[in-house]
């Protein structure tokens, strides 16, 4: 397996536009998660999926922010307009259905500059 | 809400020595994860306690789970350079799905 797959791994790109960021998760996993990494706050949830059904989006910053997950396969991490406070490495994670007790697959992350 | 404190946020320590990170959840646990962050990497999964008590072994790691099932420790003998990165813990609360990490300890060492 090849793993949570994140796209692109670095994104430079100027305030005000929109960025867009990828994840597939891997197969047969039913839940996926996104993460932001700052130095300030360490990992914070942003949002996480079960069976593609957005559970929990209280992490989401503001409404600049928004996430999909139109299949098993494949979901996105917008943010529009972007910020420069915006920059970050965003982590998308993944993990196995059933039992609560595995532990999370994270992808490489995409690092995110916003000028 | 829940909160995740880790303590210390950063340690240097000379190779060979030892080091120790420790976990404090604002509430009571129904497991503990802990990961381990590379430079320039991303988070890897080490290991999960669930039960109040628990110790496990992985070589030189050794990660406890408090009695009272609120905190955690993550012990490593004899560093080697290797060892180098960020560890987080991340405590699941009963009855939620969702993990919240703690800040990390960067650990760094002189070879």
């Amino acid at each position: 397996d090849a793993g949570v797959i994140q796209s692109p791994r670095h994104e430079v790109t100027e305030m005000g536009q929109e960025v867009t960021l990828r994840c597939k998760p891997i197969s047969g996993h039913n839940s996926l998660f996104w993460y932001r990494q700052t130095m300030m706050r360490g990992l914070e949830l942003l949002i996480y999926f079960n069976n593609n059904v957005p559970i929990d989006d209280s992490g989401m910053p503001e409404d600049r922010f928004s996430a999909k997950m139109p299949n098993a396969s494949f979901s996105t991490l917008k943010i529009q307009p972007s910020e420069p406070r915006d920059s970050a490495v965003y982590f998308c994670a993944s993990r196995a259905p059933g039992l609560r007790n595995y532990g999370y697959t994270f992808g490489s992350g995409t690092r995110l500059t916003v000028v | 809400g829940q909160q995740v404190m880790q303590i210390p946020q950063y340690q240097h320590v000379q190779e060979g020595e030892d080091f120790t990170t420790y976990c404090n959840s604002s509430t009571t646990l129904s497991n503990i994860q802990w990961y381990k962050k590379r430079p320039g990497g991303h988070p890897v999964f080490l290991i999960q306690l669930v039960k109040s008590g628990e110790v496990k072994k992985q070589k030189r790691l050794t990660f406890q789970f408090g009695e009272a099932k609120k905190n955690s420790s993550l012990h490593i003998t004899a560093t080697q350079t290797t060892d180098v990165g960020t560890y987080f813990c991340a405590g699941l609360n009963q009855g939620a799905q969702k993990l919240v990490f703690g800040q990390g300890t960067r650990l760094t060492i002189n070879p």
